[in-house]
């Protein structure tokens, strides 16, 4: 099976500043990986997804993650927040094959401070 | 439809009660998936239908829960007999492809067992 961990439960940052959420995985296969973002009062929304290919992805609201298979790492990053980014933040892994079912994070809460 | 609806938004049942969770996915969806989302946790995985086929159903808590999906569209999550610790969002989730590269949520129910 496989796991992650956030290590992060909140972040609080201002306007405009970078932020980087971390999220690390355990598996002992192959996996996809995932971010996915909740706003407040509404259902999960993928932000980015990493399947094969190039390890930086990019997102929608101008998110980007790096995967790093040798430290097993997802680790999510905007160089800018806007207030609008405040929500919940999620890392999920998934096997590539077998088993479909995706294994969440407890989640990070990004606050940006005005 | 527009997006994965899921009612009742709230439930409150009492110990003991039996309740009935309805997920609409998007229309031609083939993945259908159920998860549960305790509070301060991220989602945790229930079960998984392709079509009408439950191809996976193992993160079901007990044989309290059940769920179906007879005609490869709506799909019901039932509880029986429920207990506190059943309090959660449950949340579904659809894909149109079979596998899990991207998932569209539902905004949850919000069950509350007294």
């Amino acid at each position: 099976a496989q796991s992650v961990t956030q290590l992060d439960s909140q972040v609080p940052v201002f306007e405009e500043a970078p932020v980087e959420l971390r999220c690390n995985y355990s598996s002992s296969v192959s996996v996809y990986l995932f971010w996915y973002v909740q706003y407040p009062n509404q259902g999960l929304q993928l932000l980015l997804k990493y399947l094969s290919g190039s390890t930086l992805v990019k997102g929608i609201n101008g998110f980007e993650a790096e995967f790093n298979k040798s430290q097993t790492s997802f680790h999510l990053r905007k160089p800018s927040v806007h207030i609008s980014d405040t929500a919940e933040y999620f890392c999920a892994v998934s096997a590539l094959t077998g088993a479909n079912n995706l294994f969440f994070g407890t989640g990070t809460r990004l606050t940006v401070i005005p | 439809g527009a997006g994965v609806s899921q009612s009742p938004r709230y439930k409150v049942a009492k110990r003991g009660q039996d309740v009935a969770l309805r997920c609409d996915p998007i229309s031609g969806h083939v993945s259908l998936f159920w998860y549960q989302q305790a509070l301060g946790q991220g989602p945790e995985f229930l079960t998984y239908f392709q079509n009408e086929a439950q191809l996976d159903k193992s993160g079901l808590p007990s044989d309290r829960f059940f769920a179906e999906r007879p005609e490869g569209s709506v799909s019901t999550l039932k509880i029986q007999r429920t207990q506190q610790e059943d309090s959660a969002v449950y949340l579904c989730a659809s894909s149109l492809s079979p596998r899990n590269e991207k998932l569209f949520f539902g905004s949850g129910t919000q069950l509350s067992v007294l």
